[in-house]
């Protein structure tokens, strides 16, 4: 699976949008970009997921760029409870074999009050 | 509704023990998966299971880990021989469907964190 970076840590005030970005610049034309958040103590909770227009969602937004390369997942006014570290993953949209999510090191999202 | 359960929620064991961890997957998902995660590290698929077909091991560690599912429902994961590296949370997840071409979402439990003294 292609590979995807992200940076370690990001930090943000309370009611402000936030921009989490991810870079994938192997992505192939079937590759979906899915995002996940994981809360402290918790599992991975499912956020949004888009293969190339834009897409919105009561929890966020993932602008991705023309050329696919990145993407952008936005929190349009951030909560001390999105502090979580947030994994953007691609995943084949067609083939067999294993379809587990492949996660790296995702992003640390920190929220002051 | 109900999500994915899991338990034990904690499970503390010596070396060289076998230890058996269970999940819950949703009503009517079809596909089950488990991954671990060991402290400070990034989740690792371990094995996935889809409807009746044979499971995918292919992230399973060692052949001390091994997996079951019976009906299509309940799975557990077994780990023979507990070795202090196996210590991690152990997370299972499920989903309406499975396979690359099918999107899904992945429903995760809360885990089961397993310490190997």
């Amino acid at each position: 699976d292609a590979k995807t970076t992200q940076p370690n840590s990001m930090e943000s005030n309370e009611e402000e949008p936030v921009h989490l970005p991810c870079n994938h610049s192997t992505i192939s034309g079937t590759d979906y970009i899915h995002w996940y958040r994981q809360l402290p103590s918790q599992g991975p909770e499912y956020v949004i997921h888009g293969l190339t227009s834009n897409v919105n969602n009561r929890m966020a937004s993932l602008a991705i760029a023309e050329d696919r390369k990145s993407s952008t997942l936005i929190l349009h006014r951030a909560t001390l409870r999105d502090a979580a570290v947030y994994y953007c993953i691609l995943r084949v949209g067609s083939g067999g074999g294993a379809d587990g999510l492949t996660f790296g090191k995702g992003t640390h999202l920190i929220i002051q009050p | 509704g109900a999500g994915v359960s899991q338990s034990p929620s904690n499970k503390v064991t010596e070396k060289g023990k076998d230890v058996e961890l269970r999940c819950d997957p949703i009503s009517g998902h079809t596909a089950l998966y488990w991954y671990r995660q060991s402290l400070g590290q990034g989740l690792e698929f371990l094995i996935y299971f889809q409807g009746n077909s044979a499971p995918d091991k292919s992230g399973l560690p060692s052949d001390r880990f091994s997996a079951e599912r019976t009906g299509g429902s309940v799975s557990t994961l077994t780990i023979q021989r507990t070795q202090q590296e196996d210590s991690a949370v152990y997370l299972c997840a499920s989903s309406w469907g499975g396979g690359r071409g099918y999107y899904n979402e992945q429903f995760f439990g809360p885990g089961t964190r397993l310490t190997v003294l």
